[in-house]
């Protein structure tokens, strides 16, 4: 059975960092992308960031590009991201999540329960 | 960046019906295209992924069509575990992007 457990959200100031964490499970996780995707309170779903299964490719939106880090850690089947220089409007539940195939452009089909972070002073 | 502009973004509906939802993209992304679900306070779920293949373990009332820049999703017969609000996702190139969502609601 797949799983995936989150932690590291909470309460932070604005500037300041926090890091995000997800364990998965039940797969091999090396086979496959990674993503993050955010949902600020009431209000839709936005991709953040991805890394390739060998971390040879990695893309960010660009309301978060040069402040957050994605990165994974295959012998430990982690997935992590870093976020600096937070801004409220950063405020979200975050989802790491996976894709479907080996390749991009089959979908993201397992995600974590999220985790949220709050920016504010 | 592609834009994803979805319609309608709520509706109205009544269990038995039939609910099309549509995407249109910017410019042309192929077959790649998601659809998901999600109802309040869970993650989304994946129900068709490349435009019309059916994610394993999600009832074959919904399914999806189209391809290059306009896409639907069609529920096919409305149950009352399908209220949610439902995205599309292009996953052709980064960066990717949702579309608004829309929320489907008990007539």
């Amino acid at each position: 059975e797949v799983q995936v457990v989150e932690s590291g959200g909470g309460l932070v100031q604005p500037g300041r960092s926090v890091r995000l964490s997800c364990l998965f499970s039940g797969f091999i996780f090396n086979n496959y992308g990674m993503h993050w995707v955010r949902q600020g309170p009431g209000k839709g779903l936005e991709w953040v960031a991805s890394i390739s299964w060998n971390s040879g490719s990695i893309d960010y939106a660009t309301s978060v590009k040069g402040r957050f880090t994605i990165s994974r850690d295959s012998a430990k089947n982690s997935l992590y991201l870093q976020m600096n220089s937070l801004r409220v409007e950063d405020t979200a539940l975050y989802y790491c999540v996976k894709d479907k195939a080996a390749v991009p452009g089959y979908g993201l089909d397992v995600w974590g329960q999220g985790t949220t972070v709050t920016v504010s002073s | 960046a592609i834009q994803m502009t979805q319609s309608p973004s709520s509706l109205s509906a009544s269990v038995g019906d039939r609910v099309t939802i549509t995407c249109r993209a910017s410019q042309g992304i192929g077959n790649d295209l998601g659809w998901y679900q999600q109802k309040p306070g869970k993650a989304p779920k994946l129900l068709i992924y490349a435009a019309f293949s059916l994610q394993t373990g999600v009832p074959s009332r919904f399914s999806g069509s189209g391809s290059g820049t306009d896409f639907t999703l069609t529920i096919s017969s409305l149950q009352p575990e399908d209220f949610a609000t439902y995205y599309c996702l292009q996953d052709y190139n980064y960066p990717y992007t949702f579309g608004q969502g829309t929320k489907l609601e008990i007539k």
